[in-house]
């Protein structure tokens, strides 16, 4: 059971704007940095955002993060078929000493 | 450019012990942390354990703690994790990642599968 919680599912047609919810606690996202990662099939994870609201390097702006008290949110405007992917945010949480994962969010663009 | 090339993984039985190696280039190893995380057949991503740097920090998840030991060779730009007392439930990909900032860099996984 991930303590990050996020939405099994969502989809959206080209060009749309979607956003992906990320919900924890207060030793976690309330208190730390969220990163999210793409996963397409069959490859390994890829950062997006780090920081909560950083872009990492060559990620297109129409991906965005935020943050606000214990939930995080991956926003992509403008949806392109390949943005179809599974999505994940994760936080280090100062009670576990651990890095929780979301459950994960399954994107599919109609 | 930064690479984390994942090995030793296999076919295993139940209760017995497997070593990964994860070998780092293109940076200064010494200066990052890194993470192990797996993703079980057909699952979502689960965080393993971190060594720090300097080596003087090391936390685990609660499913590998006690059994997974995190150790790392800055000589050789290696970070290990030895699995031992493995389970059917730890097979998985396993995946090395450098940690500067948040997670950035992944290798591309090696696969343990513990089946009798």
């Amino acid at each position: 059971q991930s303590v990050l919680t996020q939405p099994p599912s969502r989809s959206g047609t080209p060009g749309q704007r979607v956003i992906i919810s990320c919900s924890g606690s207060t030793s976690n996202i309330g208190s730390q940095n969220v990163n999210w990662y793409q996963q397409l099939p069959g490859t390994a994870p890829k950062p997006l955002i780090y920081h909560s609201d950083q872009r990492q390097s060559g990620v297109p702006a129409r991906f965005s993060g935020s943050k606000s008290g214990t939930s995080a949110s991956l926003a992509i405007i403008g949806l392109q078929s390949e943005d179809e992917a599974d999505y994940y945010c994760a936080a280090w949480d100062d009670s576990l000493k651990a890095v929780l994962f979301g459950g994960g969010t399954r994107l599919t663009v109609l | 450019q930064v690479r984390l090339v994942e090995s030793g993984g296999g076919a295993v039985q139940p209760g017995t012990s497997l070593r990964l190696s994860c070998v780092a280039s293109g940076f200064t190893f010494a200066s990052y942390p890194i993470h192990w995380v797996r993703q079980a057949p057909g699952k979502g991503l689960e965080w393993v354990a971190v060594k720090s740097k300097d080596g003087s920090n090391m936390h685990y998840a609660d499913s590998v703690r006690g059994r997974f030991t995190i150790s790392r060779d800055n000589f050789k730009n290696t970070e290990y994790l030895q699995m031992n007392i493995v389970r059917p439930e730890d097979t998985a990909v396993y995946y090395c990642a450098r940690d500067g900032p948040g997670i950035d860099y992944w290798g591309q996984g090696t696969l343990v599968t513990v089946s009798s």
